[in-house]
């Protein structure tokens, strides 16, 4: 496609449930970024993958939270055990190379009551 | 670990006034610094890149400098319109991750 592709752009979940969030980047673009963004917060980094492989989940804020991306395009972020304080923004962005211009999708917006 | 503020945290202009955002960040080791805007529900637009062996650069009404010694950045905004009305972030890439200001909230006042 295009651009970076992120589904589904709205879930709504229920404390304690399992959410996978999915993001399609740019055709060719070897590194994926995933980011959490709260109400008038700047992006919060959560985990970088260089190909198929994490090579930075610093972010990631427990172990509830996990992503893969098997075949090094697109990449799945999951959430397990789902908190109230999950509740965020969760963007997605892919860059050509490192030191590349970074694009990102339009995000999920999760909600867990 | 990087740090990125961003001053003003919200600005409000007449249309057609120039304006300057401010952006600093604490470690100098950068590869590039990016400029993004972002609309109320949506995801980030790129609006400039700057590598960290550029002084500036242009697009159409915006040019944005970095001064990576000092650790700041501007982005300057000419002859601003309603349009442009919108939150707008910096971050600075370490080679691992981007790191974001909270962003200034622009408002053009027709």
């Amino acid at each position: 496609g295009a651009g970076v592709s992120q589904t589904p752009s709205n879930k709504v979940t229920e404390k304690g449930k399992y959410v996978e969030l999915r993001c399609d980047p740019i055709s060719g673009h070897t590194a994926l970024y995933w980011y959490r963004q709260s109400l008038g917060q700047g992006p919060e980094f959560l985990i970088y993958f260089q190909g198929t492989g994490a090579a930075d989940d610093s972010g990631l804020p427990n172990d509830r939270f996990f992503a893969v991306r098997p075949e090094g395009s697109v990449s799945t972020l999951k959430i397990q055990r789902t908190e109230r304080g999950d509740s965020a923004v969760y963007l997605c962005a892919s860059s050509p190379r490192v030191t590349g211009e970074l694009f990102f999708g339009e995000g999920s917006r999760l909600t867990v009551l | 670990k990087q740090e990125v503020t961003q001053i003003p945290a919200a600005l409000s202009v007449p249309e057609g006034e120039n304006l300057v955002l401010n952006c600093s960040f604490t470690d100098s080791a950068i590869y590039n610094l990016q400029w993004f805007r972002q609309d109320p529900g949506k995801g980030l637009t790129s609006l400039l890149l700057i590598q960290s062996s550029q002084r500036e650069q242009t697009s159409g009404r915006l040019n944005a400098s970095l001064d990576k010694s000092s650790g700041r950045s501007t982005l300057y905004i000419a002859a601003s319109q309603p349009g442009d009305s919108a939150t707008y972030l910096c971050a600075v890439n370490t080679g691992n991750q981007f790191y974001f200001g909270t962003g200034t909230s622009l408002t053009v006042i027709p």
